[in-house]
Formats: C-alpha cells, sequence, structure tokens
C-alpha cells in the first residue's frame, strides 16, 4: 500500500516555542492530506484539511491561527504549532489518501508525539 | 457533519472467544466503513473496510456487517488470540480521494490468555 512518512515521531519543547511537523507521501502524489489530533486514550479528531497549493480547511473549534498548515507541494504537509503550550501536549497524526487508488483507503503517518514542557 | 458512536469502549475476552464491535453513523451519505487498529503509540492500520454495496465481508478471523437502513456496522474477530489486544476503530466517510474519515471512540479489546 501507500507509504506516509511523519517527522519528527517525538519532540519536547518548552511552553511558547513553535514546532513543525512534517508529513509526506512517499510514493503518491497527494492532492489532500488530513491531520488529526489524539489525546491519551481518546479518539482521533479531524483538525484540518490540507490542500494542495490552497488554504487549509480547519474544523470547529480549531484555530488556524495556532495550528499553521501548508502544504507547498503534492508530497509534503506541514503543521506548526505555533506558541505550544503544556494543553497542545498531544499525538498528531496526519493521514492520506492516493487518489489512483480507488479502494478509498487512508493512510496514516507513524504519528508524532508533542510534550510541551 | 457525520457523527460515528462506537460500542463498547472497552471489551475483554477470554483468547478463543469471539469479540464484536458495533458503530452507528448519522450520515446517509457515506458509503465507506473502515476498522483500524491501533497499538499502543502506533499509526493506526486498516485491518478491514466495507462498502455500502456490499452487506457483509470476511477475511480470515474477521468480518464486518453493515446494515445501512439503520446506519450500523459491526466488526466481528472469530478465536482471539492475545495479539488482537489493541484499540479498535470504526469510522464513516463518502469515500473518495478528498473525503475526511470521521472515527468512532475507539474500543480497546483485551484478550485474556
Amino acid at each position: 500500500g501507500a507509504v506516509v512518512s511523519q517527522h519528527p515521531s517525538w519532540v519536547i519543547c518548552k511552553s511558547g516555542t513553535s514546532v513543525k511537523i512534517e508529513c509526506r507521501s512517499l510514493d503518491f502524489q497527494a492532492t489532500t492530506m488530513f491531520w488529526y489530533r489524539q489525546f491519551p486514550k481518546q479518539s482521533l479528531m479531524l483538525m484540518a484539511t490540507s490542500n494542495e497549493g490552497s488554504k487549509a480547511t480547519y474544523e470547529q473549534g480549531v484555530e488556524k491561527d495556532k495550528f499553521l498548515i501548508n502544504h507547498a507541494s503534492l508530497t509534503l504537509s506541514t503543521l506548526t504549532v505555533t506558541s505550544a503550550h503544556p494543553e497542545d501536549s498531544s499525538f498528531y497524526i496526519c493521514s492520506a489518501r492516493d487518489p489512483t487508488d480507488n479502494t478509498g483507503e487512508l493512510f496514516f503517518g507513524e504519528g508524532s508525539r508533542l510534550t510541551v514542557l | 457533519g457525520e457523527n460515528v458512536e462506537q460500542h463498547p469502549s472497552t471489551l475483554s475476552v477470554q483468547e478463543g472467544d469471539s469479540a464484536v464491535i458495533k458503530c452507528t453513523y448519522s450520515d446517509s451519505a457515506s458509503n465507506y466503513f473502515p476498522w483500524y487498529k491501533q497499538e499502543l503509540g502506533k499509526r493506526p492500520q486498516l485491518i478491514i473496510d466495507i462498502r455500502s454495496n456490499v452487506g457483509e465481508k470476511k477475511d480470515q478471523r474477521i468480518a464486518v456487517t453493515l446494515n445501512k437502513t439503520a446506519k450500523h456496522f459491526s466488526l466481528h474477530i472469530t478465536e482471539t488470540q492475545p495479539e488482537d489486544s489493541a484499540v479498535y476503530f470504526c469510522a464513516a466517510s463518502i469515500g473518495n480521494a478528498g473525503n475526511m474519515l470521521t472515527f468512532g471512540g475507539g474500543t480497546r479489546l483485551m484478550v485474556k490468555p
């Protein structure tokens, strides 16, 4: 199946700093990628849909100025958590579908665990 | 938007028994229903999926059933093994490349040896 890679896997930062997470589709081009957040023992909550060459679509309640999404190429989307605070500590996972694959399967990155001190 | 409910939130079974996890969805336009297995700290992995044009699909010990009229679908795992222990998520979407998945709340399955 298609491969989605995410980096970094773990990041620890001080409160007030910004953290960038990268999501890459390794063997297909993704015009759309999805960013999810998962708190411990909870489900995956969609934060935003990243659209190549245009603005991301944010879900209700997600601050677009805090969670900056850039999808500058067909294989890379980035999520920047700006001015991070301890409550932003979470597991962030990106995902994408291969548009040439009509099964509709969604492939996930490895996830990035953010801890804000 | 779509709302997916999943039950139970935790499920403990003896090795060799069957496990059933149920989900309901709200948007009648949804036509793609995958199930993901997530081990601790790892990415969700697709284990089986079903589309709205079929009522049941089976892959070895795993099966999924879909009732479009009632808007619910279920995961069935037979002859459970300790390595089946994980968190399972159901999801629903209108299945094409641009549409996002809405996930259920997850079920933590524990298979006791």
